[in-house]
């Protein structure tokens, strides 16, 4: 199994609802991490976990709460969003491959806040 | 500040055409990766270079990493409808930081 999965493939939210997203691997990877892109502009890198512990916080606001549950799993908790948190969000997964670090990513999750 | 630039930001052609795409940066990588993305979708890793001066050929596409590895090229000859999409540079910087270039949207007319 060489696939990055993502749940859900669309999500509409208004500014006070809670929701998550989530994404799975069954590669054995050890590092897992959530992009933020936005039309036209290359992904930006918000989280890294690895060996299932954050590794890597870009500065994210609060309202984005990552979780690992375990070494397959990894959720993008969402509270108290802003329309400009509208993007597509991807997770990818990777594992050190003679020390560089080649990313397979899932298809997305496009997130619109109302 | 972006440390990889990515020349041309678009491009536009006739299927059957050649093009170039280059990824440039004034940083030393130890290796660097290219994806492809079409729209609403997750990039794709096409190859990975490591060896300054390396080539690699997957069927039309030829990418080069500079001899000082600061700089990366893809060729793509005889373009067809279904390269189309955003290609992007990327390299490690620290860890497992992973940094993108400034992305190059080619469209190929039929």
């Amino acid at each position: 199994d060489t696939e990055v999965t993502q749940t859900p493939k669309h999500l509409v939210m208004g500014m006070t609802n809670k929701k998550s997203l989530k994404c799975e691997q069954h590669m054995g990877h050890r590092a897992m991490y959530w992009y933020k892109q936005k039309a036209k502009k290359p992904p930006e890198l918000m989280f890294v976990y690895s060996y299932e512990k954050l590794s890597i916080n870009e500065s994210v606001p609060s309202r984005f709460s990552p979780e690992c549950p375990n070494s397959s799993l990894l959720n993008l908790h969402l509270h108290a969003l802003q329309p400009e948190d509208s993007a597509l969000y991807l997770c990818a997964s990777s594992q050190d491959r003679g020390g560089y670090n080649e990313q397979f990513f899932g298809p997305g999750t496009r997130l619109t806040v109302l | 500040t972006q440390l990889l630039e990515q020349s041309p930001q678009f491009l536009s052609i006739q299927e059957g055409e050649n093009l170039t795409v280059y990824c440039n940066s004034s940083s030393v990588f130890s290796s660097l990766q290219w994806y492809r993305q079409e729209p609403g979708e997750g990039p794709v890793l096409l190859v990975t270079v490591v060896t300054g001066g390396e080539v690699k050929k997957l069927k039309r596409l030829t990418f080069q990493f500079g001899d000082a590895r600061k700089d990366s090229s893809l060729h793509i000859t005889a373009a067809q409808p279904g390269d189309t999409g955003l290609y992007l540079c990327a390299a490690s910087l620290r860890g497992d930081k992973l940094i993108f270039g400034t992305g190059t949207r080619l469209q190929v007319f039929p």
